[in-house]
């Protein structure tokens, strides 16, 4: 089964607001990044959060990490239309291998 | 830096018929990934390479699919024969990765994709 699952699967909002997007995971891990996939793209990194950090920002973006309870949370603020895509989050374990999760379609709406 | 590079962009092709997807890491990279993409499956990794060596292939489906990488810039996926279920986005990632333990970084970049049918 997929390490990282997000929620919710898909999240439609208007411009201004902000979004917030969850993941969680089974086993334990050695960092958790997020990344960014446009329709037709491939996908890229957005912030990586190490397994002894509980938050980070870069820019817009907001990421948490509760270890304790296996989750993390990525919030954007002041969304704009341009945000418009699919978010993953993905773990790493103790080796080299990320694990994706299904994605959040988020839709910006201007 | 260019990016990872990935060609075709697009592929269709007849059941059967052999199909080898190209991908260019980023420069001094030392890690490559295979992914396909699907609706129903999601990102599945195919197999890793580390120093153009095959570390992990468990992901790659069937013996129709095989992988290599003749040097530090250049990989190939090929699937022969091919049918219509390995139509997906195979996407191809590199990285600087350090194996085993340890906080270590280790995020991707990838390719654009090529985009795959199999009628």
């Amino acid at each position: 089964s997929q390490q990282g699952e997000e929620d919710p699967q898909a999240l439609s909002i208007q411009e201004g607001e902000n979004a917030t997007m969850n993941c969680s995971y089974k086993t334990s891990i050695n960092n958790l990044q997020w990344y960014r996939q446009n329709s037709g793209r491939g996908l890229v990194h957005l912030i990586l959060i190490r397994s002894n950090e509980r938050e980070k920002h870069s820019g817009r973006l907001r990421v948490t990490l509760d270890t304790s309870k296996k989750s993390s949370s990525l919030l954007i603020t002041a969304s704009r239309a341009a945000d418009t895509a699919s978010y993953f989050c993905a773990t790493r374990g103790s080796n080299y291998k990320l694990t994706f999760g299904k994605g959040t379609l988020l839709t910006v709406n201007p | 830096d260019a990016g990872v590079i990935q060609s075709p962009r697009h592929e269709v092709t007849e059941m059967g018929q052999e199909v080898t997807l190209r991908c260019k890491p980023i420069s001094g990279h030392n890690s490559l990934f295979w992914y396909r993409q699907t609706m129903m499956r999601g990102l599945e990794l195919l197999i890793y390479f580390n120093n153009n060596v095959p570390i992990d292939d468990s992901g790659m489906p069937e013996d129709r699919f095989s992988a290599k990488m003749p040097n530090a810039s250049f990989s190939t996926l090929k699937i022969q024969p091919s049918e219509p279920r390995d139509s997906a986005v195979y996407f191809c990632a590199s990285s600087l990765a350090y194996l085993g333990t340890g906080t270590g970084r280790n995020e991707q970049y990838f390719g654009p994709g090529t985009r795959l049918t199999v009628t």
